[in-house]
């Protein structure tokens, strides 16, 4: 059963802690992205990576950071630099054929940091 | 400068009314077009997608969607709407090229009455 994963679906963290958010697809798709999902804020792009060892700021990095070191897992690392870490965060991928640009998203985790 | 404005944050529609989203881009290229559904808690579904030939798209759980160039609009529509479909519906735009990067609509709240 294809899909994405996100682990765990809620998390709590005490503030001044790197938590790490788990991402992993097997879609086989080559692009993957991270989003950040606040009340009334839509969906604000944090990073991305196209291919397998490359990834690019989105329009909101600041405080966080990501690797891609295989195809299927794109985890995102929310440190203690990011001011105000408490929201949803949404992982997808997407296929790279000529074409095609939707995105599949997985169920989100929810992080708290108090 | 590339966004999409859904006017409408919030809605409310009586179970069995028709519905309609709005939807409006402004982009440089031609456009792929996206709808996509938000359960509370959970990712997003896509709902369905307009690339290009017939400008009147049929999607999943009865919606469709219309592409309109000339206003710059894709507005989403339901004939009858069920309580199920009490949701946050989110429209999103892309390109054709290496860009897969989505804009995103700050989406539309979905409220049924019984």
């Amino acid at each position: 059963d294809g899909g994405i994963t996100q682990s765990p679906k809620y998390l709590f963290r005490k503030e001044g802690q790197n938590v790490t958010l788990s991402c992993e697809q097997n879609l086989n798709h080559d692009a993957m992205y991270w989003y950040r999902q606040d009340p009334g804020q839509g969906l604000r792009l944090i990073y991305y990576s196209q291919i397998v060892n490359d990834f690019q700021k989105g329009d909101i990095a600041e405080g966080y950071s990501v690797s891609r070191e295989k195809k299927e897992s794109f985890p995102l690392t929310v440190t203690s630099a990011q001011k105000n870490p408490t929201a949803f965060y949404l992982c997808a991928s997407s296929p790279q054929e000529v074409g095609t640009h939707e995105q599949y998203f997985g169920p989100g985790t929810r992080l708290t940091v108090t | 400068a590339q966004s999409v404005t859904q006017p409408d944050i919030h809605i409310t529609v009586s179970e069995g009314a028709s519905l309609e989203l709005r939807c409006n881009y402004s982009y440089g290229a031609t456009p792929y077009l996206f709808w996509y559904v938000q359960s509370p808690g959970q990712g997003l579904q896509l709902l369905l997608k307009y690339f290009s030939g017939d400008t009147l798209v049929q999607g999943i759980k009865g919606f469709e969607a219309e592409f309109k160039r000339s206003q710059s609009s894709f507005n989403l529509r339901k004939p009858s709407v069920h309580w199920s479909d009490a949701a946050e519906y989110f429209c999103a735009v892309g390109g054709a090229g290496n860009n897969r990067k989505l804009i995103w609509g700050l989406g539309t709240s979905l409220a049924v009455n019984p």
